[in-house]
C-alpha cells in the first residue's frame, strides 16, 4: 500500500472550473508539499504545510492533521494550469511522494 | 532568483559505466537531496545530505550509488556500475539553512539512459 495516496489520478477540466485534488497520507510527517510537475519533467514547489491553510494566487492548500488528509483547490483554472500535480510528505529526513494527478485544463 | 542547476541535461551510457551527476544547489543551502523518477512511475527518495555526511538514505541508495560535495557549490551523485534499470530522471533539490523542514528547490532534471 502507498504511503501516500492522491485522488484522482486523472482530471480533465473546462477552463473555469473549480479544480479539487486530494492527498491522504499513512505516515507521521512534519509537513506536506504540494509540487508542480510540467510535460518537460521540472518539479516547482507550490506549497509546504504543517496546518490549516495557505493561499497563493488561484491556489488554495488544506492540511487536516487529524484525519491524515489534504486538499490542493485551483479557482477558475485555466489551460496554463495543466500539469502533473504531486503531494509529498516530509517523513524524518525525506519526501515521500504520491503518484501524482495528471490534470488537463481546456479552453 | 537563484535557482538549483544540474549538468548533463540528459546522460547515455552503457550498461556498467560509472556515471557522474552534478548538482550546484542554491548558495545559502545547508540540505542536499537526490531524487530519481523512472519514466511514467513516481517520484522516489535516494539520500538526504547535510554537514558532508549522509542523512538519509533509501532502500534504492545501495553501494552502487555515492554522493559527494567535492567543493563548496558541487553537489555529485555517483553510480559505479550503471544497470539498465537506472534509467530515470534524477533530480537534485536543496533547502534553506532554517532546519530541515522547509520548501525544497529542485533542479531540471538529468535524464538518464541506460542501453
Amino acid at each position: 500500500k502507498n504511503e501516500v495516496e492522491q485522488s484522482p489520478q486523472n482530471l480533465t477540466a473546462q477552463e473555469g472550473e473549480f479544480i479539487t485534488i486530494n492527498c491522504s497520507y499513512s505516515v507521521g510527517i512534519s509537513a506536506l508539499h504540494w509540487l508542480q510537475q510540467h510535460p518537460g519533467g521540472g518539479i516547482v514547489s507550490l506549497f509546504m504545510l504543517s496546518s490549516g491553510k495557505k493561499k497563493h494566487g488561484r491556489l488554495i492548500a488544506t492540511i487536516n492533521i487529524q484525519e491524515k488528509h489534504s486538499s490542493l483547490h485551483i479557482t477558475a483554472s485555466h489551460p496554463r494550469d495543466s500539469a502533473v500535480y504531486i503531494c509529498a510528505v516530509h517523513n524524518t529526513d525525506k519526501l515521500i511522494f504520491g503518484t501524482g494527478t495528471r490534470l488537463q485544463v481546456f479552453p | 532568483e537563484p535557482e538549483v542547476t544540474q549538468t548533463p541535461s540528459h546522460q547515455v551510457t552503457q550498461m556498467g559505466q560509472e556515471v557522474i551527476l552534478r548538482c550546484v544547489p542554491i548558495s545559502n543551502h545547508l540540505y542536499f537531496y537526490w531524487y530519481r523518477q523512472i519514466l511514467g512511475q513516481k517520484v522516489e527518495f535516494l539520500v538526504s545530505f547535510y554537514n558532508n555526511e549522509i542523512s538519509e538514505k533509501s532502500e534504492i541508495f545501495d553501494d552502487q550509488f555515492s554522493v559527494e560535495r567535492p567543493d563548496g557549490s558541487n553537489f555529485t551523485l555517483k553510480i559505479r556500475s550503471t544497470k539498465l534499470e537506472d534509467s530515470a530522471m534524477y533530480f537534485c533539490a536543496s533547502t534553506v539553512s532554517r532546519g530541515r523542514i522547509d520548501t525544497q528547490y529542485f533542479g531540471p532534471g538529468t535524464r538518464l539512459t541506460v542501453l
